[in-house]
């Protein structure tokens, strides 16, 4: 089957670190994406990890390891903007682009 | 440069009516697919399109079709609108390993 789990919600204080995790299950898994999304709008791209290890773009960090399923997004110096919910997808490729499979989504709450 | 477009941005039906969604993508873009999102979940993919044809499709029914033309845009039709088809439509685009979501259309079926 295929299944992607990440926490249902997550508070944090402003200026602060915060982790959400995400494992996952896909057949022809072919990449993990990060996707923030205000209410109201439409997910916007964050990141993209297609092999083990960290990529670093400014605040945000993402994190993959195929073997285990896992991905980890990170967010450093914590804004009152940063409160969205955050969802992770898996690529599910098989030869072509654009099939993700996503994850409920994590909903951030930032706290001053 | 534009980015993915959706037209309407809000729709109101009533049950067993069909409805049209349209898309257009990013400049450059040649592949549309489309999601469907319900109120606090992720989004679900129903289909992809590309080179005007159906290339992948999510556990979604027949009532769901698609089209995409030589420009590249793309129409989503549903029909015989059930309450449950009520929820946020997002199209992407992708070239490459991003995907670019545009803004929605909100559809309540009633």
């Amino acid at each position: 089957g295929q299944n992607i789990d990440q926490p249902t919600e997550m508070t944090a204080t402003e200026g602060a670190i915060v982790q959400i995790n995400c494992t996952y299950q896909t057949s022809g898994f072919n990449g993990l994406f990060w996707y923030q999304q205000h209410a109201g709008e439409a997910p916007t791209f964050l990141s993209y990890n297609v092999l083990d290890g960290l990529e670093e773009k400014g605040r945000f960090s993402s994190f993959l390891s195929r073997s285990k399923g896992y991905s980890y997004l990170l967010l450093k110096e914590l804004q009152m903007k940063d409160s969205a919910s955050y969802l992770c997808a898996a690529g599910n490729y098989g030869g072509s682009q654009g099939n993700l499979i996503f994850g409920k989504g994590t909903k951030l709450s930032v706290k001053p | 440069d534009a980015g993915v477009t959706q037209s309407p941005t809000h729709l109101i039906k009533t049950r067993g009516q069909q409805v049209t969604l349209r898309c257009s993508p990013k400049s450059g873009h040649d592949t549309v697919s489309w999601y469907q999102q319900a109120l606090g979940q992720g989004p679900q993919f129903i289909f992809q399109y590309y080179e005007e044809e159906e290339r992948q499709r999510g556990n979604f029914p027949d009532r769901f079709s698609g089209h995409q033309f030589p420009n590249y845009s793309s129409e989503l039709n549903v029909n015989a609108l059930l309450l449950g088809d009520s929820a946020l439509y997002l199209c992407a685009s992708s070239y490459g390993n991003e995907q670019f979501f545009g803004p929605g259309t909100r559809l309540t079926v009633l």
